[in-house]
């Protein structure tokens, strides 16, 4: 079956700093990735899409990428802020329906 | 736009009881979905709907789980019997075209927190 998976274990990280996420998938060839942010009571929100023939997308101080080889997607956060503190989720296509990752925690610091 | 809009936003009941959560779609989206997210398990798809039709069910649990959208601006998710087990956040999102039409996003609304006791 398709997989996807993200670290389980919240990401501690000090505001300034580089935040990198990681989503990795298997048993399958996504056409894209997509990244959410979620904010505690709230829903997901559509971050970045990449497609499989793009090796990096960047909006603003966020930067994603796809390795096909590796079968796997980084999500960054440069400069990051305490703002930044959310869940982070991936997805990616499964038949027509977007699979999603358990999510990465991210706390940020000040 | 509102954006997606879910109610009620908490539902507590008991066992056995039948619960019904409601969504309103983003104005011309044609494409609604139901996901449930429990801390276990993630986010998951429960159904989709194209132009109000119901396009892939299998992620509804059992027959205690049904879906409707009798037309593009209203779609009910129904538990009856309601069970412990049951007890998730729902969210209803919508988007404009479908994945296989060039991966459209979603938007999701702000989720029903249900609690079976």
């Amino acid at each position: 079956s398709q997989k996807i998976e993200q670290n389980s274990e919240a990401l501690n990280i000090q505001e300034g700093k580089t935040a990198t996420l990681t989503c990795n998938y298997t048993n399958y060839s996504p056409a894209y990735l997509q990244w959410y942010r979620q904010d505690p009571g709230r829903g997901p929100v559509f971050l970045l899409l990449i497609r499989e023939n793009e090796k990096e997308k960047r909006k603003e101080r966020l930067k994603v990428t796809f390795d096909t080889t590796l079968k796997q997607s980084l999500f960054h956060i440069t400069a990051s802020q305490p703002a930044d503190s959310a869940t982070y989720l991936c997805a990616h296509t499964g038949f027509q329906k977007l699979v999603f990752g358990t999510g990465t925690r991210l706390l940020v610091s000040p | 736009d509102a954006g997606v809009i879910q109610s009620p936003r908490h539902e507590v009941t008991e066992m056995g009881q039948e619960v019904t959560l409601r969504c309103k779609p983003i104005s011309g989206h044609d494409y609604l979905f139901w996901y449930r997210q429990t801390m276990m398990r993630g986010l998951e798809l429960l159904i989709y709907f194209n132009n109000n039709v119901p396009i892939d069910d299998s992620g509804m649990p059992e027959d205690r789980f049904s879906a409707k959208m009798p037309n593009a601006s209203f779609s009910t998710l129904k538990i009856q019997p309601s069970e412990p087990r049951d007890s998730a956040v729902y969210f209803c999102a919508s988007s404009l075209r479908g994945l296989a039409e060039g991966g459209e996003t979603q938007y999701f609304g702000p989720g029903t927190r249900l609690l079976v006791l």
